[in-house]
């Protein structure tokens, strides 16, 4: 059974950066795909990206292009995610979520992580 | 980019009834849609993927229908549990979500 761990609350500034983490165990790492998802708060959800680690390359929602940076580290079977020029409206929870690929479904998904922007 | 609307936004029923909830999709997304139970303060859980399939563990009074662009989570007599907000999803190209229906109790 795949379990996601992700880290931490975080609260920080407009214009910093922010990255959380997501961490893999019992099951294959590798070969699927992790997505981020964020959810504001009161409000629904939204894919911002993912990657599928053996590959190494981003995928990204294209509102989100230049701004978040998707990696996987294999050795520690976690994956990260950097949101650079944090704003106001980036304060959500995020979730990592494991699928078997670009064509597949979000199951499991972690715990979520809390991000605030606020100054 | 394919855009998700579900509806109704706000579903008031009566544990015991049955609750039928819509997602249409802007094009077709073939049977690539899924749907999501999410209850507060907890990550969304799969509930139904590839339009009517039951993920592992989701009881049967859980089914989904539909192709194209139009599709139906039905819950055939609510139990208490059920009561959350629930999400459709397509992987037809990339993914998207629906706004979310929510389920309260009446």
């Amino acid at each position: 059974q795949v379990h996601l761990e992700q880290s931490g609350a975080e609260m920080k500034s407009p214009g910093s950066s922010v990255r959380v983490s997501c961490k893999a165990s019992g099951g294959a790492f590798s070969n699927f795909a992790l997505s981020w998802v964020r959810q504001a708060p009161g409000q629904g959800l939204e894919w911002v990206g993912g990657i599928i680690p053996v590959f190494g390359a981003g995928n990204y929602a294209q509102r989100f292009q230049g701004r978040v940076t998707i990696t996987a580290d294999e050795a520690t079977s976690t994956a990260y995610m950097v949101i650079s020029g944090l704003r106001v409206d980036d304060t959500a929870v995020y979730y990592c979520a494991r699928s078997a690929g670009w064509r597949s479904w979000f199951d499991p998904w972690g715990q979520g992580t809390l991000v605030t922007v606020s100054s | 980019e394919i855009v998700l609307t579900q509806s109704p936004a706000t579903l008031s029923l009566s544990p015991g009834e049955r609750a039928t909830l819509s997602c249409r999709a802007t094009q077709s997304v073939s049977s690539d849609l899924a749907w999501y139970q999410q209850k507060p303060g907890q990550a969304p859980r799969l509930l139904i993927y590839d339009a009517s399939k039951r993920a592992t563990g989701i009881p049967a009074r859980f089914s989904g229908s539909g192709s194209g662009t139009d599709f139906t989570l039905t819950i055939s007599s609510l139990e208490p549990e059920d009561f959350a907000v629930y999400y459709c999803q397509q992987r037809h190209f990339l993914f998207s979500f629906g706004q979310g229906t929510k389920l309260e109790i009446k």
